[in-house]
């Protein structure tokens, strides 16, 4: 079955300091692997898009890795402001039958100053 | 212009109303797309419409029906809602279907309350 986690569900973190989120997914075949920010009440915004052959995609202070071998992703935000409190969403999209976006649960981040 | 326009903003109906929800681009994109989304949860596809025709239904009632009158236009018909179907409407376009490049861009939703 065809599936996206992540972890955690939920993160607190201080002002300036960095974190870093999972993703991990059962998808097969894999075409690309995608974060996107969704701020409450808004629509998700892409942040970085990765392919089977990227190890690595950075968008400012944020940091995307893919690891296809173990199918694994991480975005990691350096530096965190009050601005990135928000949900972070990884989709990975697949080609098995139609083209398909398979969403992650989220992880929603709240930044305290 | 990497705008996805969404209209209403807030909607709230009765069970035996009828209502439409917009969506508009101008990106020049063939994909575009409705999502459904609880409460702290993730989108859920509905609708996938390319090149103006409906190419993925995900089994949606069809209280909702969508229609695509070109290609910068999307509508969502509603009539005879549930409450359960209360949430975050979302549409989204891309320049195509498949592939990398095409990136989705969202708009920021309609939040539907059926009453």
């Amino acid at each position: 079955k065809n599936q996206v986690e992540q972890s955690p569900q939920s993160l607190i973190i201080l002002e300036g300091k960095n974190c870093t989120l999972q993703c991990n997914y059962t998808v097969s075949p894999f075409s690309n692997l995608r974060w996107y920010k969704q701020d409450t009440g808004r629509g998700p915004v892409s942040l970085t898009i990765m392919t089977f052959s990227e190890n690595t995609k950075s968008n400012g202070r944020y940091t995307a890795t893919l690891d296809a071998d173990t199918k694994q992703s991480s975005l990691h935000i350096t530096a965190s402001q009050l601005s990135d409190s928000a949900s972070y969403i990884c989709v990975v999209a697949t080609t098995s039958g139609t083209y398909k976006y398979i969403f992650g649960t989220g992880t929603r981040l709240k930044v305290l100053a | 212009d990497t705008e996805v326009t969404q209209t209403p903003k807030h909607l709230v109906m009765g069970m035996t109303n009828k209502k439409s929800l917009k969506c508009e681009q101008h990106m020049g994109h063939r994909a575009m797309y409705w999502y459904k989304q609880k409460a702290k949860k993730p989108p859920e596809l509905m609708f996938v419409y390319s090149y103006e025709k409906l190419s993925i239904n995900e089994s949606v009632p069809s209280r909702f029906s969508p229609e695509c009158p070109n290609s910068s236009l999307l509508n969502l018909h509603l009539h005879a809602l549930q409450p359960e179907d209360s949430a975050l409407y979302l549409c989204a376009s891309s320049q195509g279907l498949r592939g990398k490049g095409n990136i989705q861009y969202f708009g920021a939703g309609t939040r539907l309350s059926v009453l």
